[in-house]
């Protein structure tokens, strides 16, 4: 079962408009939330993580929002440039896990192919 | 420069035919971890290896060995290859304590095609 659900499965963004990909999980014991960014023939890259006790973190363009009771979480870019079109993925972990937050042990969501026209 | 390298980065093999996709990492990481992509369904997990000479399963094992003789090297192993295993692999490690923002180092991928 998927236990993290992403949507859009793509997006198309203007130039300078917001992007905004959604995540839900059904885990409650998930503690650690993150955002992979992926461009063409590369491997996904850490973009921006949260934890459950904040309900929002900014960094520069990007933004999570989180929501703990309605098991939600979102990424949020503004001022979208064609330099963020990318497959971004929404991830989760919990440290009770075998091998799971301490080390690294990610469940990830489906992917959103964004794309961002000039 | 700290990195995840796999190879090869392409692959095209016949059924039943036994393959291994090598993994090596420069960091002295303790994690190391199997993926596969596919459209629609993300990045699911295959083995997990959290130390040498130990690991796991991830959530879809089937098909697939590894093992962990030493840290830095981690291969992923098909005995049997089907059409079915046809994927993009990546894989990727972290420190102990990669919750933070490290987070996961992926490699470039190996792209599996299976006839």
């Amino acid at each position: 079962q998927q236990q993290v659900k992403q949507s859009p499965q793509s997006l198309i963004v203007q130039k300078g408009g917001i992007s905004i990909i959604n995540c839900a999980y059904e885990n409650t014991a998930f503690d650690y939330f993150p955002w992979y960014q992926q461009f063409p023939g590369k491997g996904p890259a850490l973009l921006i993580a949260i934890r459950p006790d904040v309900s929002e973190k900014k960094e520069g363009r990007f933004t999570i929002s989180f929501n703990k009771s309605a098991k939600q979480f979102s990424l949020h870019i503004m001022d979208s440039q064609p330099g963020d079109s990318a497959t971004y993925f929404c991830a989760a972990s919990h440290s009770g896990e075998a091998g799971g937050t301490s080390y690294g042990k990610l469940t990830f969501g489906q992917g959103t192919i964004l794309t961002v026209h000039p | 420069e700290a990195q995840v390298t796999q190879n090869p980065r392409y692959l095209i093999t016949v059924t039943g035919k036994k393959l291994t996709v090598t993994c090596s990492q420069n960091m002295n990481h303790e994690y190391m971890s199997w993926y596969r992509q596919d459209p629609g369904l993300g990045l699911r997990q295959i083995y997990y290896s959290m130390n040498v000479e130990v690991t796991d399963k991830g959530d879809v094992p089937e098909g697939y060995k590894v093992s962990r003789k030493e840290k830095r090297n981690f291969p992923l192993i098909l005995e049997s290859p089907s059409p079915n295993q046809t994927s993009l692999y990546f894989c990727a490690s972290s420190p102990k304590g990669g919750r933070t923002k490290i987070g996961l180092f992926f490699g470039s991928g190996t792209q599996l095609s299976v006839l």
